[in-house]
C-alpha cells in the first residue's frame, strides 16, 4: 500500500525539453509539498499546497510550475529544462496545515537527469 | 534567517555501539518542532524521531533518543546498539511557524560489522 507515490522514478531528458513529474497520496492528507535534493544531498522546499491552494512558493525559477488538480495530487511541470535542474525531486504530504509539526510523509523521489 | 547546521558530514560506528549525531539550529521563534529523518541508500526519507520545542522531556523511539537543549539550540540524535540497517544519511530538520521544513546538510552514517 503505497502512501505517497511519484512517477516516474527516473527521468532522463535533453536540455530544453518540458517534462512533468506526478505525485499522488492516499493518506487523506490535505497538504502536499515538492522538495529538491541536489547533488550534495541538500534538501530544500520548493512549493507547498494546502487544499489545492498554494501556500509556500520558494524562490524557484518560473520554469517550475506546480499544479494541484485535487487534494490527493500535486504535479510538477518543468519547462525548458536546464543542466542545473538535474536533481532528485521529492513529493511529500502531511495532515493539516503546515507549521503545526505534523509529520511529512515522503514519496520515493524522482531522479531527473538533464543531458 | 533560520538555519540548521550539522557539523559532521560523515561518521562511522561499530555494530552494537552507540553514536551521537549533532545538530544546531538558529531561530527567534519560541514554538517549533524538530525532526530527525533517515535516508538509506534506497533514497526513501523516513522519520526517525520528533520533538516539540515546548516539551522539556527528550523524545525517545526504541534505540533512538534525542538530547534537546532549547537554550543552546541543540538537538542531537543518539543511536544505541547500532545495527547495519542504520547505515544512512541522517537529516536534522526544523519546522517553523511558516510551515517550512528546513533541513541541515546531513550526516552520512556508516555502521561497520
Amino acid at each position: 500500500d503505497t502512501a505517497v507515490s511519484q512517477t516516474p522514478k527516473y527521468l532522463v531528458t535533453q536540455m530544453g525539453n518540458d517534462k512533468s513529474i506526478k505525485c499522488e497520496q492516499n493518506l487523506g492528507h490535505d497538504t502536499m509539498y515538492w522538495y529538491k535534493q541536489d547533488s550534495k544531498k541538500f534538501l530544500k522546499i520548493m512549493f507547498s499546497y494546502n487544499n489545492k491552494e498554494l501556500i509556500i512558493n520558494e524562490t524557484v525559477p518560473n520554469r517550475f510550475s506546480p499544479k494541484s488538480p485535487d487534494k490527493a495530487h500535486l504535479n510538477l511541470h518543468i519547462n525548458s529544462l536546464e543542466l542545473g535542474d538535474s536533481a532528485v525531486y521529492f513529493c511529500a504530504s502531511s495532515r493539516g496545515l503546515a507549521g503545526r509539526g505534523n509529520e511529512q510523509f515522503f514519496g520515493p523521489g524522482t531522479r531527473l537527469t538533464v543531458l | 534567517a533560520q538555519t540548521v547546521t550539522q557539523s559532521q558530514p560523515e561518521m562511522s560506528v561499530q555494530e552494537a555501539e552507540t553514536v551521537t549525531l549533532s545538530c544546531t539550529y538558529d531561530t527567534s521563534e519560541n514554538n517549533y518542532y524538530l525532526f530527525w529523518y533517515k535516508q538509506p541508500p534506497s533514497r526513501q526519507m523516513i522519520l526517525v524521531i520528533r520533538q516539540e520545542a515546548y516539551k522539556q522531556q527528550n523524545a525517545t523511539e526504541n534505540r533512538f533518543s534525542v538530547n534537546f537543549q532549547k537554550a543552546a539550540k541543540s538537538f542531537s540524535l543518539k543511536i544505541s546498539d547500532s545495527q547495519l540497517g542504520d547505515t544512512a544519511m541522517y537529516f536534522c530538520a526544523f519546522y517553523n511557524q511558516g510551515g517550512k521544513l528546513i533541513f541541515g546538510q546531513g550526516t552520512e552514517l556508516s555502521v561497520k560489522p
